[in-house]
């Protein structure tokens, strides 16, 4: 079955630094992936709509300076939290879009700690 | 009130039960999935529908678009089974929210053996 690879599944990281998660497509295409946030004992949040070869669509209350996306691939788009502050903290989960089918596969999820 | 409502919000079951889960929507929606969510964070897509019923496994779903409600049920559960299931419905047509997923707040199950 299709598999959708994120990574890293975990880390830590010091106040204001960068930290860089992957979201692969391992065997089909995407030229729609989505990014989450997943706050504990809660639901998925919609972060933001990156779309392969154009600016990706952020959701009213994300700041697209602070979580840059990049989706130069039909297979791979990252998510780069910026000069990371603690309340950054929290699961980060990806999804992809089959091209054609419409099909939906998501990530088995990043959690970040910030120090 | 949410646009995505789940209940119950918590469920404990023997093994062996028959479980419901249920999900209610307040938009218009092309499409509804349901989704498990692994303790360790990951999450696997159930199914997607549309209409009617789709079955896999000891997995059934079912949706009324009449009634803007599905229900995810699971026969003879497992310890296994346990986990958070999410039902989360695709927007349809119209509207600046066209496509997009929007989540229920999860059902956490717990199957004892």
């Amino acid at each position: 079955g299709a598999v959708v690879s994120q990574h890293p599944s975990r880390v830590i990281c010091k106040s204001g630094t960068s930290v860089k998660i992957e979201c692969r497509s391992l065997d089909f295409q995407a030229t729609t992936m989505f990014w989450y946030r997943q706050f504990p004992k809660q639901s998925l949040m919609l972060m933001a709509t990156s779309n392969e070869g154009s600016k990706a669509t952020y959701e009213q209350g994300v700041e697209k300076d602070k979580f840059l996306i990049n989706h130069a691939s039909l297979t791979l788009s990252t998510l780069t939290v910026t000069s990371a502050h603690p309340e950054d903290s929290s699961f980060y989960i990806c999804s992809a879009k089959r091209d054609g089918s419409g099909e939906l596969f998501f990530g088995e999820g990043s959690r970040l700690t910030v120090l | 009130k949410n646009e995505v409502e789940q209940s119950p919000q918590n469920l404990t079951a023997q093994e062996g039960e028959f479980i419901t889960i249920n999900c209610s929507y307040s938009v218009g929606i092309s499409a509804l999935h349901w989704l498990q969510q692994h303790p360790g964070g990951g999450i696997v897509s159930l199914f997607m529908l549309s209409s009617g019923k789709k079955k896999h496994g000891r997995l059934i779903a079912t949706i009324n678009i009449q009634e803007k409600h599905s229900s995810l049920h699971i026969t003879a559960s497992h310890p296994r089974d346990s986990a958070v299931y999410i039902c989360a419905v695709k927007r349809d047509a119209g509207g600046t929210s066209y496509g997009k997923l929007t989540f229920g707040q999860g059902t956490i199950l717990t199957v004892h053996p």
